[in-house]
């Protein structure tokens, strides 16, 4: 099992600023991914947050909107640039321990709300 | 494109009954399928698995069937109680591990 931790775990954000959110887990991983979810809605995946290269991108999101880095196998970040309100979501971060179709962990989530 | 419907309405049923939510599927063959439950103001937690080639699967009180002619997937928790209110999420898994998500549905017991 992997337990997860985020922060910060609520942000309330000015239009056009960028916040990174935080990601880290107890024990190393595979596979990391991180999820939007917005109110009364269900869980869309934004990217695949690959170890040591660029991250894999869904249809509709972007690079450069949700920069997402992983340096290790223990801990990614995701940036929601230049915001604006439509942008107020919950954001999550789940990861798997094997790989093949297996259980994710999911963190707690960071709700984010754009003024 | 595909697509994953639950129930959207909230299912309410009574304690000690047995709850059946429904997991439909369009457009795709699923080589898993994952059942989550969401409280409020948490991540979801992953409850069952179940393969392509699995018709039922059980956990404790949990049941999972997966029917890949009927596109559908049902989730029957027996004998409820008012702690497994909340909101359930189906999920279909791709080969490259990627979660799809249904609606959800949520689900409230009464003594």
């Amino acid at each position: 099992s992997a337990v997860i931790s985020q922060k910060p775990s609520r942000d309330i954000c000015q239009r056009g600023t960028s916040l990174t959110i935080q990601c880290q887990v107890d024990s190393q991983v595979t596979m990391m991914f991180w999820y939007r979810q917005q109110p009364g809605q269900s869980l869309t995946l934004i990217a695949t947050a690959n170890q040591g290269s660029e991250a894999t991108y869904e249809s509709g999101f972007v690079i450069d909107k949700f920069p997402i880095s992983r340096p290790n196998l223990t801990f990614s970040t995701l940036t929601v640039s230049n915001m604006s309100p439509e942008d107020s979501s919950i954001y999550l971060c789940s990861a798997e321990t094997s790989p093949g179709g297996n259980e994710q962990f999911f963190g707690p989530g960071t709700r984010l709300t754009v003024l | 494109s595909q697509k994953i419907e639950q129930n959207s309405e909230a299912l309410n049923i009574q304690e000690g009954k047995t709850a059946t939510l429904t997991c439909n599927y369009t457009n795709y063959s699923p080589a898993y399928l994952q059942w989550y439950r969401q409280d409020p103001g948490r991540g979801p937690v992953f409850l069952l698995l179940i393969r392509e080639n699995e018709k039922e699967k059980r956990k404790e009180r949990l049941k999972v069937t997966f029917d890949t002619t009927l596109k559908q997937s049902l989730f029957h928790i027996t004998a409820s109680q008012p702690a497994d209110s909340a909101t359930y999420l189906c999920a279909l898994v791709r080969n490259t591990d990627k979660l799809i998500f249904g609606t959800g549905t949520r689900l409230q017991v009464f003594p």
